[in-house]
């Protein structure tokens, strides 16, 4: 099946640094959705990426979907207290009804902001 | 816009029990898809229902059941619970369409004792 590599596990990093994670796949997906967990919260979507290439941004926060639509990433600028928590990237690929229900989750990166 | 709702937010159950877990999509959403997170496997994706029909499930036992009735809103059950059940259910809703996101409620924590 469908797997996901996300790196980091974790960082640890002091306020104001910019932090980058990024997740790989075995297989193409069409959707690449990023969020975010706090705990004992849902996971909230941060950016969601359609097209192979794009880059979009969400305030400090900016994903790329990879041209080969096996990887993405996400970069945090100034990072401050409030972005702690635990990072998720997903990918969805439709079935061939359309579909969308199905996400793949990588394991999350455990992100700790030192202020 | 009232995001996901699930109800209750805790539950302690004993082994052998069952349990149902409820959730109430975004208003307009119609489709539900529930997901169990552990620490160890992650989040993993149990089914998924649309028009009060299930549509898609994952790989787990046959204790693990939903439905979803008319007005979207869904339930799923597990009977005959085991300590390995113990987990946070997300439920999550979009709309229809390959560029619609899932949006997630902030779960139900079962803990089997």
């Amino acid at each position: 099946g469908q797997q996901l590599n996300q790196s980091p596990q974790s960082m640890f990093i002091q306020e104001g640094e910019d932090v980058s994670m990024n997740c790989t796949s075995s297989s193409i997906f069409n959707t690449w959705l990023w969020y975010k967990q706090d705990p004992g919260e849902g996971p909230v979507l941060l950016i969601a990426l359609y097209k192979a290439g794009e880059l979009t941004s969400n305030g400090r926060l900016t994903a790329q979907f990879g041209i080969t639509r096996k990887d993405s990433f996400l970069n945090i600028s100034a990072s401050i207290p409030s972005d702690v928590g635990i990072y998720f990237c997903a990918g969805q690929f439709p079935d061939s009804g359309g579909s969308n229900y199905k996400l793949t989750f990588g394991k999350g990166t455990l992100l700790t902001v030192n202020p | 816009k009232a995001g996901v709702t699930q109800t209750p937010r805790y539950l302690i159950k004993t082994r052998g029990q069952q349990v149902t877990l409820s959730c109430s999509p975004i208003s307009g959403h119609r489709s539900v898809s529930w997901y169990q997170q552990t620490p160890g496997q992650g989040l993993q994706f149990l089914f998924e229902y649309f028009s009060e029909t299930q549509r898609n499930k994952g790989n787990f036992p046959g204790r693990f059941s939903g439905r979803q009735f008319s007005n979207s809103r869904s339930e799923m059950n597990v009977s005959t619970l085991e300590l390995g059940d113990s987990a946070l259910y997300l439920c999550a809703s979009s709309l229809e369409g390959v560029n619609s996101p899932l949006h997630f409620g902030n779960g139900t924590r079962l803990t089997v004792t």
